[in-house]
């Protein structure tokens, strides 16, 4: 159980278009989604908190207008890339957090490869 | 915020060593301590974690300790294997908050 999917797992992309990271909990309502990024050879670096039907809340440093997250349900939260450039290039990784006894365990979706060129 | 320091950030052992990894951080309100293993280009895998009332917990070659008053918790593997040659992050975190990861340790078994 508690598997979480990201689609698509790799994308291409040119600079300046918008670009879409879906991540879905399959067998588990998440009540709270993650949003990281990792540059090659570093940390996963938090994006932004997302509740379902609220407001994301956004790490410091992290634009808001650039990196749109919606989380209608809660079973699906997306990140949207606006105006992608090339030093967007990154693996970006979600999480999905639903109540498992006491521990807020987080699950991670296997990640997106963005590459813009 | 949480402040999260690691260390080694790289590692090499023979396989068969022992190899620890130390995590120190700054919230004091943290009672989740996990750690994770990321191989490259795939998601973080949690590997073992311990609650702050815990002092130590052991998964067969694995182990972390916890040392609330100093603030850091160690992870311990024994009887490396090339198979456990990849980057490990720790990321304390208080209940119903996100995991803030440290820098990350390669490690490298050799065989």
């Amino acid at each position: 159980g508690a598997v979480v999917s990201q689609h698509p797992s790799w994308v291409i992309c040119k600079s300046g278009t918008s670009v879409k990271i879906e991540c879905r909990s399959l067998d588990f309502q998440a009540t709270t989604m993650f949003w990281y990024r990792q540059f090659p050879k570093q940390s996963l670096m938090l994006m932004a908190t997302s509740n379902e039907g609220s407001k994301a809340t956004y790490e410091q440093g992290v634009e808001k207008d650039k990196f749109l997250i919606n989380h209608a349900s809660l079973t699906l939260s997306t990140l949207t890339v606006t105006s992608a450039h090339p030093e967007d290039s990154s693996f970006y990784i979600c999480s999905a957090r639903g109540l498992s006894g006491s521990y807020n365990e987080q699950f991670f979706g296997p990640g997106t490869r963005l590459t813009v060129l | 915020g949480e402040n999260v320091e690691q260390h080694p950030s790289t590692l090499s052992v023979q396989e068969g060593d022992s190899a620890v990894i130390k995590c120190t951080y700054s919230d004091s309100a943290s009672n989740y301590f996990p750690w994770y293993k990321q191989e490259l280009g795939k998601r973080p895998q949690l590997i073992i974690d311990i609650r702050s009332n815990v002092g130590e917990k052991k998964d067969q070659r694995i182990a972390v300790t916890l040392n609330k008053t100093a603030k850091h918790f160690s992870l311990h593997i024994t009887e490396t294997q090339p198979e456990d040659s990849a980057v490990y992050f720790c990321a304390p975190f208080q209940a119903g908050t996100a995991l803030i990861f440290g820098k990350g340790t390669t490690l490298s078994v050799s065989s």
